[in-house]
């Protein structure tokens, strides 16, 4: 099925660095989630973005809605160990209008930090 | 609260075997979903319920039989597996189904042998 371009695909950090990832659509999207994926867990939602230009905070974290409503990227400030794990994006091309609400995923960013 | 069980946690099955997945949701959602996915790729949709009716098949295989007894619930009905069926089951629930956020249940870990 359709997924997003998501990047980088996976990081390797220090614990304390900073952590940027985005992602990238051909299409417009009006919603935008992220999700953490802990392994064997399902996906938490962390941070849900509905406007563009839209910068939202959720703790350490940081997301924004790209104003051309086609990407999105996600911040972590200050890594700890437990932020280990897969970040997905979603997109969803449904609004407030019946539209139905499939979450098209990114492909993933695998996050290890080491302490 | 935002939680989303499912039931068994693990499941081992043969390919002759009949069993079921379980989902529940008491948030009020309107639309619950069933997601299959392989180790570290994304989950893929494969049923939507919206009002408790099947509003998307994502051209699944009759082999898996999704049925919504009422709002909170969620089942999947598994037979005649194959072992590249195996792999981590999501449920995940809305509050609707226009542009609300979903949130996924733990996940049941389907190893079909």
């Amino acid at each position: 099925g359709q997924q997003l371009n998501q990047s980088p695909q996976s990081m390797f950090i220090q614990e304390g660095e900073d952590v940027s990832m985005n992602c990238t659509s051909s299409s417009i999207f009006n919603t935008w989630l992220w999700y953490k994926q802990d392994p064997g867990e399902g996906p938490v939602l962390l941070i849900a973005l509905y406007k563009a230009g839209e910068l939202t905070s959720n703790g350490r974290l940081t997301a924004q809605f790209g104003i051309t409503r086609k990407d999105s990227f996600l911040n972590i400030s200050a890594s700890i160990p437990s932020d280990v794990g897969i970040y997905f994006c979603a997109g969803q091309l449904g609004g407030y209008g019946g539209a139905t609400n499939k979450l098209i995923f990114g492909t993933g960013t695998l996050l290890a930090v080491q302490p | 609260d935002t939680e989303v069980t499912q039931t068994p946690k693990h499941l081992v099955m043969g390919m002759t075997n009949k069993k079921s997945l379980k989902c529940e949701q008491h948030m009020g959602h309107r639309a619950m979903y069933w997601y299959k996915q392989k180790a570290k790729k994304p989950p893929e949709l494969m049923f939507v319920y919206s009002y408790e009716k099947l509003s998307i098949n994502e051209s699944v295989p009759s082999r898996f039989s999704p049925e919504c007894p009422n709002s909170s619930l969620l089942n999947l009905h598994l037979h005649a597996l194959q072992p590249e069926d195996s792999a981590l089951y999501l449920c995940a629930s809305s509050q609707g189904t226009a542009g609300y956020e979903q949130y996924f249940g733990p996940g049941t870990r389907l190893t079909v042998t």
